[in-house]
């Protein structure tokens, strides 16, 4: 069974820290991996990683692959008060459907 | 900028009801899905479709069914609703293949409570 697990559940930190969030994944045939924002409703792409070692960046967000160890992280620079949502992350593990395994999410709250 | 719009917000319903869910989008996108997010155990997709009057399974088909029947509409149905059924129902669609997950737009969700 495809798994997706995330750390932390959930943190807090204060406005201008970094913040590192980990997703690591055992999957049988990995396509892709996904990055999401979700704040009160709808989650909101941010990053997809097909290949170790090359940085997706877009702002003060960053995520990298490590296909040989099976994690990906995603970093948030000096964060904001506006970076409070869980980030979710997600493997496309292929096959004829069009099938994602979800981890459980990471809780970010940044304090003012 | 309205991209994908589900028809309530908040749902309540009693036990053994008939509940539809609707989903609209305006993106003109090939693919749609029906999730279900629940505390613990994230989001896990029902039923997806990748055309017309066409679906697919997900991992937690059970106890519900769909209909798309034109391109822009995909609705989930509760047959005979269940307390086991209350959670966030969240509807997405995207362009097919390669495309897919960066053209994936997610609506705002509807709450569920079965009684």
């Amino acid at each position: 069974e495809d798994k997706v697990v995330q750390s932390p559940l959930s943190l807090v930190v204060h406005e201008g820290d970094t913040v590192t969030l980990n997703c690591s994944y055992e999957v049988t045939n990995f396509r892709s991996l996904l990055w999401y924002k979700q704040e009160k409703k709808a989650p909101t792409f941010l990053f997809m990683l097909t290949s170790s070692g090359i940085e997706k960046k877009s702002g003060r967000l960053s995520s990298i692959l490590d296909k040989k160890e099976l994690f990906s992280i995603l970093n948030i620079t000096a964060t904001q008060t506006g970076d409070s949502a869980v980030y979710l992350c997600a493997v496309d593990s292929g096959g004829s459907n069009y099938k994602l395994t979800f981890g459980k999410g990471t809780l970010l709250t940044v304090n003012p | 900028d309205v991209k994908v719009t589900q028809s309530s917000r908040y749902l309540v319903k009693r036990t053994g009801e008939k509940v539809f869910l609707e989903c609209v989008q305006d993106m003109d996108h090939e693919n749609m899905f029906w999730y279900r997010q629940d505390p613990g155990l994230g989001l896990r997709l029902i039923y997806f479709s990748y055309d017309v009057k066409m679906k697919e399974k997900g991992d937690i088909p059970e106890g519900y069914s769909v209909s798309r029947e034109k391109k822009e509409r995909f609705s989930l149905i509760l047959e005979s609703a269940s307390t086991n059924q209350t959670s966030m129902y969240l509807c997405a669609s995207s362009l097919p293949g390669q495309g897919a997950w960066e053209t994936q737009y997610f609506g705002p969700g509807t709450r569920l409570l079965v009684l």
